[in-house]
């Protein structure tokens, strides 16, 4: 089993769509949770980052882990052309250098 | 402000052909620094990080080396590139949790 599982999608919506992306993992261990947006042909950029449980919002973007499904979601509200992109999710246990990426998912904002 | 740099942006190269990839990070002191390769449907693929000067650590064997002259300088090395060394390379470096990537190489080898 795979440490952490995204589903690739592609994934298309309508502009002004709430979008929902979620990754499940195994290892329960794990607590620092962050979520990148990379676009064609560009590093990934660092979206959010949560540690522990919870929900954190910014701006049109709130992250939210539940740790006792495994399960961490990131939900993009009044979505927009720009946000096209593959998302990836990441976790790791510590501060250490063991970090688990999932393997993205494909989103197209359609105008 | 901290900044990563990569170069080349894209390189195609022929099979048996080195290799040298270089990473340079500005506005930040003792970075933890990784090498990740990307290819399509696979993920992000850690293939070193380094704590420091000279200390470098593999997570994937292959043919590839990876070497930190300097403080903030990272370099990725092959003597001899496959053609399953194609892919999209990413330097990354962080403090901390977490990890803030450069712009990539896209390496295409023939």
């Amino acid at each position: 089993q795979k440490e952490v599982e995204q589903d690739p999608g592609p994934l298309s919506v309508p502009e002004g769509a709430i979008v929902s992306l979620n990754c499940t993992y195994s290892n329960s261990a794990f607590q620092y949770f962050m979520w990148y947006r990379q676009y064609s042909r560009k590093g990934p950029e660092l979206l959010m980052y949560t540690y522990s449980s919870g929900n954190k919002e910014d701006g049109r973007f709130t992250a939210q882990v539940d740790k006792s499904s495994k399960y961490i979601s990131l939900f993009i509200r009044d979505s927009q052309p720009s946000d096209s992109a593959t998302y990836l999710c990441a976790m790791s246990a510590n501060t250490g250098n063991q970090f688990y990426f999932g393997t993205g998912t494909s989103l197209t904002v359609i105008p | 402000s901290q900044t990563i740099h990569q170069w080349p942006a894209t390189l195609v190269q022929p099979v048996g052909s080195p290799l040298s990839l270089e990473c340079t990070v500005e506005g930040t002191s003792n970075p933890n620094l990784y090498w990740y390769r990307q290819a399509a449907g696979r993920g992000l693929q850690l293939l070193f990080y380094s704590v420091g000067i000279g200390q470098i650590s593999s997570e994937v064997p292959q043919n590839l080396s990876a070497s930190r002259p300097q403080d903030r300088q990272f370099i990725l090395s092959s003597k001899k590139l496959l053609l399953s060394d194609s892919g999209f390379y990413l330097c990354a470096w962080s403090v901390g949790t977490g990890r803030n990537f450069g712009p990539g190489t896209r390496l295409l080898v023939l």
